[in-house]
């Protein structure tokens, strides 16, 4: 039972390049997340799904797409690279499902990407 | 939308002593509040969480107190020990079941750092 997986877990990449971050989870959850974190400014949301099937833009989604491909896996793409991406990403899932109020968020450990 | 502010930005204590982190939150709508520990280059962890029902939770040395009608809450860690050293987070989420469904907002962070 491996939680939350995501990868990879470094990356570097150059200004205009594109690439998809991967995360899955095993834990049966409807709910799941992307957030980037950056030195001082906690962690921010990008775009979440609430369920398989549906996805929604959080607090930074400019420069981001996401694809909830099934229920284990919630990918995140950028288009064209900007060094303002360079940030560590967190993928989450939560068990959350309407009728049983919030439920703790789990979360992946990582992906580090740097934007030359 | 929901807005955390969190303080200190940096605490250091004395292991023993005891360490408290508070959060605002501007959202009377918001009923769920976890609290994340991050260590150095890993992902972040909850400790703890409170629902809006109840006004304090405790495990073993870690508490939270929940204040509504102030908003705002509060981690409270006792007999601290240098393993507790870590960042920490507070976040704040709406109804489950309206539009914010299940989004975190996190605070800032705390640096704690306990020195034997």
């Amino acid at each position: 039972n491996a939680g939350v997986t995501q990868t990879p877990k470094f990356q570097v990449l150059k200004t205009g390049q594109s690439m998809t971050l991967q995360c899955a989870q095993d834990m049966n959850h409807n709910s799941m997340y992307w957030y980037r974190q950056d030195p001082g400014m906690g962690l921010r949301l990008i775009y979440y799904s609430a369920s398989e099937g549906t996805t929604d833009k959080g607090e930074v989604p400019n420069g981001y797409n996401v694809s909830r491909l099934n229920k284990r896996e919630f990918s995140l793409r950028l288009e064209s690279a900007a060094p303002s991406q360079t940030s560590v990403y967190f993928c989450a899932s939560s068990g959350l499902r309407r009728g049983i109020g919030n439920q703790p968020q789990h979360f992946g450990d990582g992906t580090r990407l740097s934007i030359l | 939308g929901e807005n955390v502010e969190q303080h200190p930005s940096t605490l250091s204590v004395q292991e023993g002593d005891s360490a408290v982190i508070k959060c605002t939150y501007s959202d009377s709508a918001s009923n769920y509040f976890p609290w994340y520990k991050q260590e150095l280059g890993k992902r972040p962890q909850l400790i703890i969480d409170i629902r809006s029902n109840v006004g304090e939770k405790k495990d073993q040395r870690i508490a939270v107190t929940l204040n509504k009608t102030a908003k705002h809450f509060s981690l409270h860690i006792t007999e601290t020990q240098p393993e507790d050293s870590a960042v920490y987070f507070c976040a704040a989420s709406g109804n489950a079941g309206g539009t914010s469904y299940g989004k975190l907002t996190f605070g800032q962070g705390t640096i704690l750092t306990v020195h034997p």
